[in-house]
């Protein structure tokens, strides 16, 4: 069965500096997608990142990017100039023939 | 991007009471729809997948006769929470699947969620 890991319960960083969130993953299958979700206070979930396992360039969207190792079964990722918003819990997530969700990450930024 | 709504955003209901969530994808069709559960400051536990047109498909260890799931249209799914109970109170969370015909892995996008609080 799939597995997501999050070994990082809690974490904090200072307002305008850069933090990474560690994920790995355990699979057999070839093909696949991984994703960071963001979940606030207002418990939405919010999509954040994706990546697509076949593409070996890291996807980035603006202050995030990630840092994915297929060989090694790692998806982290990389929040840039973190900001006050950023507070929230973060979920990495696999998508193979189901969707599993690792047990997240609670990132505060601090002022 | 996809926009899922959820209804209501809040219930409170009497232990033995049913209550009934609605999950909408507001601006796309959505064949699959998904019910998660999430207790607090834990993940989100997959409770079932709801196809259009045909029976959710339960995970294990989820009680069907308890969680009713109805997908009849393709921009709604309903979770029916029958006979409540206070162990049933929790955060429900809906998500859709969103067709990807340009090429982007699926993505899930998901409601607001609903909190449930069971007396």
């Amino acid at each position: 069965a799939q597995t997501v890991t999050q070994s990082q319960p809690e974490m904090s960083v200072q307002e305008a500096e850069t933090v990474t969130l560690s994920c790995t993953y355990d699979t057999s299958e070839n093909n696949y997608y991984l994703f960071w979700y963001k979940q606030p206070p207002s418990r939405q979930m919010i999509l954040v990142i994706r990546q697509e396992a076949y593409k070996q360039q890291n996807a980035t969207e603006n202050r995030f990017s990630v840092n994915f190792q297929k060989a090694a079964k790692s998806f982290s990722l990389k929040i840039s100039d973190s900001q006050l918003g950023d507070t929230a819990m973060y979920f990495c997530a696999f998508l193979g023939r189901q969707f599993y969700f690792g047990t997240g990450t609670s990132l505060t930024v601090i002022p | 991007g996809a926009v899922v709504s959820q209804h209501p955003s809040r219930v409170i209901c009497k232990s033995g009471t049913s209550v009934k969530i609605e999950c909408r994808s507001l601006d796309f069709q959505a064949t699959t729809m998904f019910w998660y559960r999430q207790f607090p400051k834990k993940s989100l536990m997959l409770m079932a997948t709801s196809n259009e047109g045909s029976k959710a498909t339960y995970e294990q260890g989820v009680e069907k006769d308890k969680f009713l799931i109805n997908h009849a249209s393709l921009t709604l799914s309903t979770l029916t929470v029958t006979s409540a109970h206070p162990e049933d109170s929790s955060f429900y969370i809906c998500s859709a699947r969103f067709p990807t015909p340009g090429g982007d892995p699926e993505t899930q996008y998901f409601g607001p969620g609903t909190r449930l609080l069971v007396l």
